[in-house]
């Protein structure tokens, strides 16, 4: 069965500093691979997702991620935290056609 | 980009009341919806799957009779929670896809609570 880890229920880090949001996920084949991110009392978001092609996908706002298949990874990156960025983020995978499967999110905090 | 309106966003009404929920997708027609529940600090939990025309598929431990989805058309999927209880009481989200490898776009969610 497919699974999503995201490492870190909870990043901290200071307005400006990088960001990095961890996601491994385990599946057979590549899946579809996707970021999205919440606001509270909000829905989903989506800030990025990969399917095929290039490995470094560009999404909004700035983040990025980098699909590693040997590492089977999928880790999601901002050069440089801004207030705003605080929120829970969702790592998650799909099979091909199939329903989203879901990361335990990562509540990311940023430090003034 | 893809947008998708779900209303109410909040409802709080006595046990024993039905709520339904709308999902819309509002510029692009949804083969697919879907509806999730997520209770506090934690990720979301599908509920079922609604394919527009057919019958909606539930995830396993989800009652069909409780959770009453209709999907008429490729814009508008409802949930209905029939006879709410305080038990009931948590955030529901509605997505929507386009086809089958696209990704799923999400509404803003219902925040329903049950005295």
């Amino acid at each position: 069965a497919q699974s999503v880890t995201q490492l870190g229920s909870h990043v901290s880090v200071s307005e400006g500093a990088l960001v990095l949001l961890r996601c491994n996920y385990s599946s057979s084949v590549p899946p579809y691979l996707f970021w999205y991110v919440q606001y509270p009392n909000q829905g989903l978001q989506l800030l990025l997702k990969y399917t095929t092609g290039a490995t470094l996908v560009k999404g909004i706002n700035g983040f990025e991620a980098e699909f590693k298949k040997s590492e089977t990874s999928f880790h999601l990156t901002k050069p440089s935290a801004h207030m705003s960025d605080a929120a829970e983020y969702f790592c998650a995978v799909t099979p091909l056609g199939g329903k989203l499967i879901f990361g335990q999110g990562t509540e990311l905090s940023v430090k003034p | 980009g893809a947008v998708v309106s779900q209303h109410p966003s909040r409802v709080i009404c006595k046990s024993g009341t039905s709520v339904k929920i709308e999902c819309r997708s509002l510029d692009f027609q949804a083969t697919t919806m879907f509806w999730y529940r997520q209770f506090p600090k934690q990720s979301l939990m599908l509920m079922a799957t609604s394919n527009e025309g057919s019958k909606a598929t539930y995830e396993q431990g989800v009652e069909k009779d409780k959770f009453l989805i209709n999907h008429a058309s490729l814009t508008l999927s409802t949930l209905t929670v029939t006879s709410a209880h305080p038990e009931d009481s948590s955030f529901y989200i509605c997505s929507a896809r386009l086809g089958v490898n696209q990704p799923q776009h999400f509404g803003d969610g219902t925040r329903l609570s049950i005295l």
